[in-house]
């Protein structure tokens, strides 16, 4: 248990369907992330948020679309996506303001998987 | 810009003998590093971290890693390694962006542990 909880674990979705995926972290941090991890490539930073503003983003496709409503709190709104975006993704957490000497937090990952 | 290179993708070692992941980073200024492990279908757990200060640093699990920075290099070990050890190993920099910590990860290496 990290602290930071991703639902949900695995997803199927249509090229056509709409869906989320849900990340709450638990560690009272201030910033937030979306990693993408495909097979055999290195993670790729997706967005970042620092103080529930997205300061981060790294060109990512506009069928992916970031949400942070509260620290605690970051989504990923799924909207026509291609089979090439089935993914691990990965959510993660830490206390941004302070800098460098703090850890990432990341959570277990949502399995996505475009038919 | 920063990079990380870890040259190894497989590793396979036999339980109880001693083992060394090899990971090297590109980065203009003093870097911030780190190693974090996933198993299978889990999250990166970080293993441990280099901020500053004395160069070998311990961490979770029986794992050290030494800092070299004449060899751009921070490579992870462990003197005698469990079956349980069988994971994929990320090496990782870290950087500060607008309030949050980034981290350019490697490609990974897969540690398998023969019985």
């Amino acid at each position: 248990e990290t602290g930071v909880t991703q639902t949900p674990r695995h997803l199927v979705m249509g090229m056509t369907n709409k869906k989320s995926l849900k990340c709450e972290q638990h560690l009272g941090h201030n910033a937030m992330y979306w990693y993408k991890q495909s097979a055999k490539k290195p993670l790729e930073l997706m967005f970042v948020y620092s103080l529930e503003e997205r300061v981060e983003n790294n060109s990512v496709p506009s069928r992916f679309s970031p949400e942070c409503p509260n620290s605690s709190h970051l989504f990923l709104h799924l909207h026509t996506l291609q089979p090439e975006d089935s993914a691990l993704y990965l959510c993660a957490s830490s206390q941004g303001a302070q800098g460098l000497g703090n850890t990432i937090y990341f959570g277990e990952g949502s399995w996505l998987t475009v038919v | 810009a920063q990079s990380v290179t870890q040259p190894d993708i497989h590793i396979t070692v036999s339980e109880g003998a001693s083992l060394e992941l090899r990971c090297n980073y590109s980065y203009g200024a003093t870097p911030y590093l780190f190693w974090y492990v996933q198993s299978p279908g889990q999250g990166l757990q970080l293993l441990l971290k280099y901020f500053s200060g004395d160069t070998l640093v311990q961490g979770i699990k029986g794992f050290e890693a030494e800092f070299k920075r004449s060899q751009s290099s921070f490579n992870l070990r462990k003197p005698s390694v469990h079956w349980s050890d069988a994971a994929e190993y990320f090496c990782a920099v870290g950087a500060l962006t607008g309030g949050g910590n980034k981290l350019t990860f490697g490609t990974g290496t897969q540690l398998k542990v023969e019985l």
